[in-house]
């Protein structure tokens, strides 16, 4: 069965650069969401997406935006990187109507700044 | 992970039984998760319960809910050594995304 597909899957960038993760749902997924997971932490909600507007809003910094295209794949767009940006960042998926709330993890994208 | 607790280690033997408990505070959550996360990689879904719900048995795992405590937990019987891994509870706190525990590492003895 095909899965949540999340590139690149390591990233390493220096301070004050910009980084681009990308990730694709399962299909007929409608909802796509993003974690940010530091070391020896638990994930923590970033923003989410449903039908390509925006539907929820965490922690994420004012540095990061993220957006959902018409194929429903999703980009989190990060700028001037900080040290404490190194993490694993989880997106993962969901159809909206599932009775659940199940949401679907890809592998992660870890992120290295340095 | 501030509104969900969950113990920081747990240790068993393999063959024996784990237990790994887990405290939420927003009983207006419907569904409760517990997702298992191995070294370096991505969460894989183990099982849910629905909060009317509670018991639920899945091959190996069983999750028992109070809610009149807001205490959830999941026993994997016969645990191996592929049980060895870190793992979540988590809820949905009224929206849809989710909020995790800190997560329990579990080690399996040989």
């Amino acid at each position: 069965a095909a899965g949540v597909i999340q590139s690149p899957r390591h990233l390493i960038k220096e301070k004050r650069e910009t980084a681009t993760l990308k990730c694709y749902p399962i299909p007929r997924h409608d909802t796509v969401y993003w974690y940010q997971q530091g070391p020896g932490q638990d994930p923590q909600f970033l923003i989410s997406f449903y039908e390509k507007m925006q539907s929820d809003k965490g922690s994420i910094p004012d540095r990061f935006s993220a957006q959902q295209f018409s194929d429903y794949h999703s980009e989190l767009n990060m700028s001037s990187l900080e040290l404490g940006d190194s993490a694993l960042y989880f997106c993962a998926s969901s159809p909206r109507l599932a009775d659940n709330y199940e949401q679907y993890f890809g592998p992660g994208t870890r992120l290295t700044v340095t | 992970g501030e509104d969900v607790e969950q113990s920081l280690f747990l240790s068993v033997r393999e063959g024996d039984s784990s237990v790994i408990n887990c405290t939420y505070t927003d009983s207006s959550s419907t569904y409760l998760y517990w997702y298992k996360q191995e070294p370096g990689a991505g969460l894989q879904l183990l099982t849910y319960i629905f909060s009317n719900m509670d018991m639920k048995q899945d091959q190996r795992l069983t999750v028992l809910l109070n809610k009149k405590d807001k205490h959830l937990s999941l026993r994997i019987a016969d645990t191996q050594t592929g049980d060895s891994a870190i793992y979540f509870c988590a809820e949905v706190p009224g929206s849809y995304q989710l909020t995790f525990g800190k997560g329990t590492k579990l080690s399996v003895i040989p």
